[in-house]
């Protein structure tokens, strides 16, 4: 079974600075995707960043970078230079592909990791 | 604008009684998924639906039940089977469900309460 682990509860970062935030995996497949949303009060869920098991490149959009390290299964999140608007629950999530022979897309989420900005 | 919305966003329930949340949406996507999440927890999915007229169980569907008879709608029935209902339900939906990089694009969400 899938399982995905953030053992962060909560971080907090001094605005402008760079965070990580800390996701492991835990699949027996070779084909999967890793994604990241962010969850900010409101309760929408709003996607940042996407890796694929098979890319070789460390995925990036703007200020949010995933380093990704197949062999110890992490897929830690980086936000470079920290808003306020920053401040949210950030969830890491896993797309297994092959799922009983038949692929129907389910993502299995972490419990989230709280981000406060402070100004 | 293309997006996903959900209604209501606030649903009371009382004891024994059925409810149905909505989800729309106008991105033409095949695949449209419903989660719950818990206080402080991550997402668990509830139902999916690949294509029109067809669903599947996810994880947690006890208690639950969809329909999908149009492309664009995917709306959710708590039944009175489902003793705990009180959490936050997000749908999102994807281009299909075939590829490991689609991305779930989900609504607003809705708060659902037992009175």
């Amino acid at each position: 079974a899938q399982k995905i682990t953030q053992t962060q509860p909560g971080m907090f970062v001094q605005e402008k600075e760079a965070v990580t935030l800390d996701c492991t995996y835990d699949t027996s497949d070779q084909s999967y995707g890793l994604f990241w949303y962010k969850q900010p009060s409101s309760g929408e869920m709003i996607f940042l960043i996407y890796q694929g098991s098979y890319d070789e490149q460390n995925a990036t959009e703007g200020r949010y970078s995933l380093n990704f390290q197949k062999a110890r299964k992490s897929a830690n999140l980086v936000i470079s230079a920290s808003q306020l608007g920053d401040s949210a629950m950030y969830f890491c999530a896993m797309r297994d592909v092959n799922a009983g022979g038949t692929s129907y897309g389910k993502l299995t989420f972490g419990q989230g990791t709280i981000l406060t900005v402070h100004p | 604008d293309g997006g996903i919305t959900q209604s209501p966003k606030y649903l009371f329930r009382k004891e024994g009684q059925n409810v149905t949340l909505s989800c729309e949406q106008n991105l033409n996507h095949d695949a449209m998924y419903w989660y719950r999440q818990d206080p402080g927890q991550g997402l668990r999915l509830i139902y999916y639906s690949q294509i029109v007229n067809d669903f599947q169980k996810g994880d947690i569907a006890e208690g639950y039940s969809v329909s999908r008879e149009k492309k664009e709608s995917f709306p959710l029935t708590v039944t009175s089977a489902q003793k705990n209902p009180t959490a936050f339900y997000l749908c999102a939906s994807s281009i299909s469900s075939g590829r490991r990089q689609e991305t779930q694009y989900f609504g607003p969400g809705t708060r659902l309460l037992v009175l």
